[in-house]
């Protein structure tokens, strides 16, 4: 168990328009879903936490008007970057933990390329 | 916050050899998880393991928190073990990554 999945796994937009990628737990229900990104050859970047029906925690120096998060199931939560540039493009991972569990499950990512 | 070092950077090894991989980390934590990303950048869960020592096949780690590192041991490595080793630790839910030690696996 403890699978987590995500669509699309690659997207390519043009500057300006907006991305939804979905995040989806498919055999357990996520009381806390997590979003990070990662540039090329770099670790992981915590950008967010969210909570079924409630709003996202952003981390420092993430603009929330600019990565727009719903968790509004226990097994489906959604990052849109919105009026994507050049500079947004890179590998979006989100991962899923169950209630009273601190261990995190991830997706397989979203290569996300703005052109 | 949380400082997490890991180390080496790198490392290239024969297959067949064994390795050990070090995390280090700046304080007290709830969570400490170990992750192999393959090519195709998934995270594949290796141990969850805030405490104690664990074993799965070939994989072990250990984690000494009142001194506040974990080790992962490979032994008999494959080509098939290369890729980035990541090194997690949290407090309250959220997940600070170290920056990961590459390895390669030679045949």
């Amino acid at each position: 168990g403890a699978v987590v999945s995500q669509h699309p796994s690659r997207v390519i937009c043009k500057s300006g328009t907006s991305v939804k990628i979905e995040c989806r737990s498919l055999d357990f229900q996520a009381t806390t879903m997590f979003w990070y990104r990662q540039f090329p050859k770099q670790s992981l970047m915590l950008m967010a936490t969210s909570n079924e029906g409630s709003k996202a925690t952003y981390e420092q120096g993430v603009e929330k008007d600019k990565f727009l998060i719903n968790h509004a199931s226990l097994t489906l939560s959604t990052l849109t970057v919105t009026s994507a540039h050049p500079e947004d493009s890179s590998f979006y991972i989100c991962s899923a933990s169950r209630q009273k569990s601190y261990e995190q499950y991830f997706g397989p990512g979203t290569r996300l390329t703005v052109t | 916050g949380i400082q997490v070092e890991q180390s080496p950077p790198d490392l290239i090894l024969q297959e067949g050899a064994n390795s050990t991989l070090r995390c280090n980390f700046s304080d007290s934590v709830n969570n400490l998880q170990w992750f192999h990303q393959n090519p195709w950048g998934q995270l594949i869960n290796l141990f969850y393991i805030p405490s104690g020592t664990k074993q799965n096949g070939r994989l072990s780690a250990t984690t000494v928190a009142t001194e506040r590192y974990s080790l992962l041991y490979i032994s008999s490595s494959q080509t098939t073990d290369s890729g980035v080793y990541f090194c997690a630790v949290g407090q309250g839910g959220k997940l600070i990554f170290g920056q990961g030690t590459e390895l390669s696996v030679k045949p």
